[in-house]
């Protein structure tokens, strides 16, 4: 358990439609990382946070968002969702943000885009 | 376009045996990289890592190697155990914190 949680784990929806995936760091953890697993395109990094503030930007489409609450958890938004979509969604967590930080992983939502 | 390239997508071994598996890469601003371990329906979780000043880094059973002119890492693990068999992922990170992952090796120990 690596103290990461995230809600839910799975979640089917249909093609257009809107979901929030949700991520809780682990106690400490100020930096959050969501990342993208898919069956053709591997672990792809998306987005990072860093206590509230957008830290750096990977692969993310203009149809996902993401925020990071005061109280440190996040939430990835996906809109328009169509059925490339479905995939594996991680949040990872580290201390500090700094690039030698250990990220730790969640167990993932999996969403299925029908 | 991908930066980090896992080229054996599977890999069969013994166990007791050693497992090499490796990972080359394309971008010369990687400056640390790391191998995460990943059980079906769960997260991936850290296993080693090693910074771009040093060569080699090891940890138990597990042993990262990096050749910075051949832009190539591999990771040893010795002896292999059952428990080891999963999917193995290699990442590089550039400044700006973006971290890149290869595409997954899967590792089964045969008892």
């Amino acid at each position: 358990d690596s103290g990461v949680t995230q809600t839910p784990k799975h979640l089917i929806t249909a093609t257009g439609q809107r979901v929030t995936l949700r991520c809780s760091p682990r106690s400490g953890d100020l930096s959050v990382y969501w990342y993208q697993q898919s069956l053709d395109q591997g672990l792809q990094f998306l987005i990072q946070y860093y206590n509230g503030e957008e830290r750096a930007k990977g692969n993310i489409l203009e149809r996902f968002s993401a925020q990071q609450f005061p109280d440190l958890h996040s939430e990835l938004n996906l809109s328009s969702l169509e059925l490339g979509d479905s995939a594996l969604y991680f949040c990872a967590s580290s201390r500090s943000g700094m690039f030698t930080d250990t990220q730790y992983f969640g167990p993932g939502t999996r969403l299925t885009v029908l | 376009d991908q930066q980090v390239k896992q080229n054996s997508p599977s890999l069969s071994v013994q166990e007791g045996r050693i497992s090499i598996l490796n990972c080359d890469y394309t971008n010369s601003m990687f400056d640390y990289f790391l191998w995460y371990k990943k059980y079906p329906a769960e997260g991936p979780t850290f296993l080693i890592s090693i910074s771009s000043i040093k060569d080699k880094n090891e940890d138990g059973r597990f042993t990262v190697f990096l050749n910075k002119s051949a832009k190539h890492l591999s990771l040893h693990i010795v002896p292999s155990q059952p428990g080891d068999s999963a999917v193995y992922f290699c990442a590089a990170r550039a400044a700006g914190n973006k971290l890149t992952f290869g595409g997954g090796t899967r590792v089964l120990v045969k008892p």
